[in-house]
């Protein structure tokens, strides 16, 4: 069965500690893997898009890797406003065609609390 | 820039009642969908539409109904309201563009059923 978990359910950083949040796939065709963020009492807000192993993105402090099993979201010298909870999600290549292709599944995701 | 706008942001509902979440983008976005995200459990998909008349299931599609109209709006039915569905509601739309797989979500619409 294809899932996704993600790990840990909850980080509290200092400012300026780096990190990193998992993101464990498993799907027997990874047609893409996303990362979102959500701040409290909103849509979640799209991150970063991976299509093959090896693949890294990066946006101001973030960077998000990915390989066979795993996407990690890297998080360097965070700021307070760097809180929000992260989301991880991926399309199976079953879904890749058709009408199915909007169709992700998503992580439970990531509380980040990082404090001043 | 509108993008995606919910309505209403907070309702409760009586057991048993009905009522249509709104869903609406001014993107000319072919795909729209709904999610309900629930603590511990992450964002689950209800329904999904490629296009005006086209509409099909997603993973927790009972007690729900949509239809699509028009490319703009994308209308989530309640037909019996349960506690189960109690749960916050999210609308997503997306270009058919394989370049482009960027999902955009409305605010939300935090629903209780008591």
């Amino acid at each position: 069965e294809d899932q996704v978990t993600q790990s840990p359910e909850a980080l509290r950083l200092q400012e300026g500690e780096s990190s990193s949040l998992n993101c464990s796939y498993t799907v027997s065709g990874l047609r893409g893997l996303f990362w979102y963020r959500q701040d409290p009492g909103k849509g979640p807000e799209f991150l970063f898009t991976l299509y093959s192993a090896g693949e890294e993105k990066e946006k101001e402090r973030l960077k998000a890797t990915l390989t066979k099993k795993e996407s990690f979201l890297h998080i360097t010298a965070p700021k307070p406003e760097d809180s929000a909870t992260y989301l991880c999600a991926f399309r199976a290549l079953s879904n890749a065609g058709g009408t199915s292709y909007g169709k992700l599944t998503f992580g439970q995701g990531t509380i980040l609390t990082v404090h001043p | 820039n509108a993008g995606v706008t919910q309505t209403p942001k907070f309702q409760v509902l009586k057991t048993g009642q009905s009522m249509t979440l709104q869903c609406a983008q001014d993107m000319n976005h072919e795909y729209m969908s709904w999610y309900r995200q629930d603590p511990g459990m992450g964002l689950r998909l209800i329904h999904y539409s490629v296009g005006a008349g086209i509409t099909d299931q997603g993973e927790v599609p009972n007690g729900y109904n949509v239809s699509r109209s028009t490319t703009e709006d994308f209308p989530l039915r309640l037909l019996s309201a349960a506690p189960s569905q109690t749960s916050v509601y999210f609308c997503a739309s997306r270009t058919y563009k394989a370049t482009n797989e960027k999902l955009f979500f409305g605010s939300g619409t935090q629903l209780s059923v008591l």
